[in-house]
């Protein structure tokens, strides 16, 4: 069964470093998303992306933050200067398009940690 | 704005015992309305999903959840619960036009002991 995977599964780094998150949407799928999970805290939705642009983003999807997708198979989300709060657990998601009811298939998640 | 509200923080339930867990959401508009579950240390997996039709849907595992559209609910049932039924379970609505994001609500940890 095709899936989600994403990498690296945990990421520790000191605060103002650089993460690049990396992900490799299921190969059919067109829309690709972050979410992010706090610890205790609930799923959050950081960005979509759709034909090599964001298609929406959420406030918590700031200046620091950017998506990319390099190549025909990996989605990066980098935070460019890391803080404390960023610390969370990061997932991926792909979904094949259909008019607003499309399932979106999650990965494992990365769990970054910021020291 | 979307927003979801799963009431229930954390729910123990003994074997066999039945389940329900509670979603309300809000929005305005025409919704689709999902459960996702997350058993220990695996990715979020989808248990059902509503799109329209029978507001009683059907799901992976013996689960079922039905849309009470009057009552912007979407709560989710087991008559029987399984220690492997331990797991976050996240109720999630997105609205039905374009590619809107998918919102959670927080999330309500089960737990069955035996």
């Amino acid at each position: 069964e095709p899936e989600v995977t994403q990498t690296p599964s945990h990421q520790v780094t000191q605060m103002g470093q650089e993460v690049i998150l990396r992900c490799v949407p299921i190969s059919n799928h067109l829309y690709f998303y972050w979410y992010r999970q706090i610890l205790g805290q609930k799923v959050e939705f950081l960005v979509s992306f759709y034909n090599n642009e964001i298609s929406e983003k959420s406030e918590i999807f700031d200046d620091q933050f950017s998506v990319e997708r390099p190549d025909g198979s990996n989605f990066t989300l980098k935070i460019r200067s890391t803080k404390l709060e960023d610390s969370a657990m990061y997932f991926c998601a792909s979904s094949v398009p259909r008019q607003g009811s499309g399932e979106l298939f999650f990965g494992e998640g990365s769990r970054l940690t910021v020291l | 704005a979307q927003s979801v509200s799963q009431h229930n923080h954390h729910v123990i339930l003994s074997e066999a015992a039945s389940l329900e867990l509670g979603c309300n959401y809000s929005y305005g508009g025409t919704v689709n309305l999902f459960w996702y579950v997350q058993y220990p240390g695996q990715h979020l997996q989808l248990l059902l999903k509503y799109f329209s039709g029978d507001p009683l849907v059907k799901g992976i595992k013996g689960f079922e959840a039905e849309f009470i559209k009057s009552k912007f609910s979407f709560n989710l049932r087991k008559p029987s619960v399984q220690w492997s039924d331990t797991a976050e379970y996240f109720c999630a609505v997105r609205g039905n036009s374009g590619n809107t994001p998918l919102v959670f609500g927080k999330g309500t940890r089960l737990s069955v002991i035996a």
